[in-house]
């Protein structure tokens, strides 16, 4: 069974970090790999999708890596802004699923003014 | 256009009682997702749709969990004798087709159960 883990749940930076988001999974065996951001009360927006047989895809300040092989990928977020408070949550596609996404548990993330 | 739409936003109800959740997908959209978000499991899939048909049940916690699709649009999943553990947030997605990887989520279904 498919496990996802999002290291670390919580962080909290000043604005202007640079930081990274961490998420691994324990089946390569996957079709691809989303990051979703989710505010308060609301549903999720999706970020970044990588394929499988990608290594990354970026959108303005966000960078999305994927190393299939060992299980991991990573969100980079440059000059973070306090708007980018949000929970990020990642969720891997597997090979053989009807396209059910399974979740990590996701990093709840604060920016500081 | 208009995303996911769920109805209702919040829903509190007794122990013992049946609740029904909407969700109106995106306008042409084929598939659709349920998936529940509670504090102790995370985000769970619970059935996907394809068109009005449902290829997978497998996340549906227990027979008391039903759902489903007429029109291929609207969805509709009914909880019957809530428990406690059922108290969570109920997202529905939809996306083009099953081949199609954005899923687009609505908002969810805050559900109470005391």
């Amino acid at each position: 069974k498919q496990e996802v883990t999002q290291i670390p749940a919580a962080l909290s930076v000043p604005e202007g970090e640079n930081l990274v988001l961490n998420c691994s999974f324990t089946d390569s065996a996957i079709y691809n790999l989303q990051w979703f951001r989710q505010d308060p009360g609301k549903g999720l927006t999706s970020l970044l999708l990588i394929q499988s047989s990608q290594r990354e895809q970026t959108s303005g300040r966000l960078n999305a890596s994927l190393d299939k092989s060992s299980g991991r990928s990573t969100l980079y977020i440059a000059a973070s802004q306090p708007g980018d408070s949000a929970t990020y949550l990642c969720a891997v596609r597997p090979n053989n699923a009807g396209n059910m996404l399974t979740f990590g548990g996701g990093t709840r993330l604060m920016v500081k003014p | 256009g208009a995303g996911v739409s769920q109805s209702p936003s919040n829903k509190v109800t007794e122990k013992g009682k049946d609740v029904e959740l909407r969700c109106d997908p995106i306008s042409g959209h084929t598939a659709l997702y349920w998936y529940r978000q509670s504090l102790g499991q995370g985000l769970e899939f619970l059935i996907y749709f394809q068109g009005n048909s449902a290829p997978d049940k497998s996340g549906l916690p227990s027979d008391r969990f039903s759902a489903e699709r007429t029109g291929g649009s609207v969805s509709t999943l009914t909880i019957q004798r809530t428990q406690q553990e059922d108290s969570a947030v109920y997202l529905c997605a939809s996306s083009l087709d099953r081949n199609q990887e954005t899923q687009y989520f609505g908002p969810g279904t805050r559900l109470l159960v005391l």
